[in-house]
């Protein structure tokens, strides 16, 4: 069965630090979407960042990479520079690219920066 | 980028009736809808895949009978909340899919059943 697993349900970091929130997955498939959502407090989902399974590199956008390591199912975000409108929930995300197209998430880690 | 919305933001009702919600694709179209649902401080729950012009498959646990999904065009799918009861009160978020992206998520409606 397809699994996200986050280990940090909640983490505090001082602004202008980086912070790496964890991402394990579990799937059978070969082919297969990862990908990260910032949740704020009103509410709606905002991607963030999105690795491919063959992917051969790390994805970036700006201050945002996936940490990506195949052998070990795992997809960290990891953040740069973190600023205090980073504060909000964190959800790692995966897809199937062989069935159905839906979408499972983890429980999410929420994420707290310190001024 | 694609766009999607939602109606409304925010519904209170009476126990024991119905509430439709809208998840409208504003600039794309969307063969396949999603709808989560999101209890406080936990993840993202799936309830349902919505096809447009068949019938929507739901998730293991979800009632179909009181969670009616209707996916009539190809940018509107609706979900209607039967007989709500204060339990069913919740964040409820649809998304379309986007090869890419992954799904383009709506922003939400908040359901209070009193």
């Amino acid at each position: 069965a397809q699994k996200i697993t986050q280990t940090q349900p909640g983490m505090f970091v001082q602004e202008k630090e980086a912070v790496t929130l964890d991402c394990t997955y579990d799937t059978s498939d070969p082919s297969y979407g990862l990908f990260w959502y910032k949740q704020p407090s009103s509410g709606e989902m905002i991607f963030l960042i999105y690795q491919g399974s063959y992917d051969q590199q790390n994805a970036t956008e700006g201050r945002y990479s996936l940490n990506f390591q195949k052998a070990r199912k795992s997809a960290n975000l990891v953040i740069s520079a973190s600023q205090l409108g980073d504060s909000a929930m964190y959800f790692c995300a995966m897809r199937s690219l062989n069935r159905d197209d839906k979408i499972i998430f983890g429980k999410g880690t929420r994420l707290h920066i310190l001024p | 980028g694609a766009v999607v919305s939602q109606h409304p933001s925010r519904v209170i009702c009476k126990s024991g009736t119905s509430v439709k919600i809208e998840c409208r694709s504003l600039d794309f179209q969307a063969t396949t809808m999603f709808w989560y649902r999101q209890f406080p401080k936990k993840s993202l729950m799936l309830m349902a895949t919505s096809n447009e012009g068949s019938k929507a498959t739901y998730e293991q646990g979800v009632e179909k009978d009181k969670f009616l999904i209707n996916h009539a065009s190809l940018t509107l799918s609706t979900l209607t909340v039967t007989s709500a009861h204060p339990e069913d009160s919740s964040f409820y978020i649809c998304s379309a899919r986007d090869p890419y992206t992954g799904a383009y998520f709506g922003p939400g409606t908040r359901l209070t059943v009193t």
